[in-house]
């Protein structure tokens, strides 16, 4: 099974900042990386498919890059909306599987 | 617009059943994979059973294989999940997904 290591855990960051998260597979997984941000109380939205893809209607200050093992949600200024939990997810080969997550929180 | 819209969550006994579906809408249901995802309280995503657009193949991890199965009606797009042998760390809100489109989730609580 491979494994996704996400870093940090926690992260706390102001208005305005730009922020990174990143993830590292414990294979290649061919960049079949996703990342989707979650609400609390709220299902889980994918913002970024296949390592650097924006899905539609999620804003250009998210964006993603990445290779082989090592993966990265930028966020370029972060908005208030912005403060929410972020997970990755390889989705190379069976099972699928999540990263723990990052909770973004105002400083 | 796409929709999924997901029911059968509710409080049961460990080893016991229950069966999840999942409604689709605002798509053709027959040409997409689908995936239950769930979330344990205050936990992250794990992900929990993967079907193919014909319900030919199905796959699932270690953690549900021989208890879960995952099956589609094509005819009534929709989604099911049909769950056995229930523990009390099946407890978690279940999503059904397709790509980017997930429904809100139900939530299934497994305890005596």
């Amino acid at each position: 099974d491979i494994q996704m290591t996400q870093s940090p855990s926690f992260l706390s960051a102001s208005v305005g900042d730009r922020v990174t998260i990143n993830c590292k597979a414990s294979q290649n997984i061919n960049k079949y990386l996703n990342w989707y941000q979650q609400k609390l109380g709220e299902a889980p939205k994918r913002l970024i498919y296949n390592t650097n893809n924006l899905q539609t209607g999620i804003p250009s200050r998210f964006s993603g890059s990445g290779s082989g093992t090592d993966y990265t949600l930028t966020i370029s200024s972060l908005q208030p909306e912005d403060f929410a939990t972020y997970f990755c997810l390889q989705h190379n080969s069976f099972p699928l599987t999540f990263g723990s997550g990052t909770k973004l929180e105002i400083k | 617009e796409v929709q999924l819209v997901e029911s059968g969550g509710g409080l049961v006994q460990p080893g016991r059943s229950l069966k999840l579906s999942c409604v689709a809408s605002g798509f053709t249901f027959n040409n997409y994979w689908m995936t239950w995802i769930r979330q344990a309280p205050g936990k992250g995503l794990e992900w929990v059973a993967s079907i193919t657009n014909t319900g030919g193949s199905t796959y699932y991890p270690d953690s549900v294989k021989g208890r879960f199965t995952i099956s589609r009606d094509n005819a009534k797009s929709t989604l099911y999940l049909q769950m056995n042998s229930l523990r009390s760390e099946d407890t978690a809100t279940y999503y059904c997904t397709r790509g980017s489109y997930g429904g809100q989730g139900t939530l299934v609580t497994v305890s005596s």
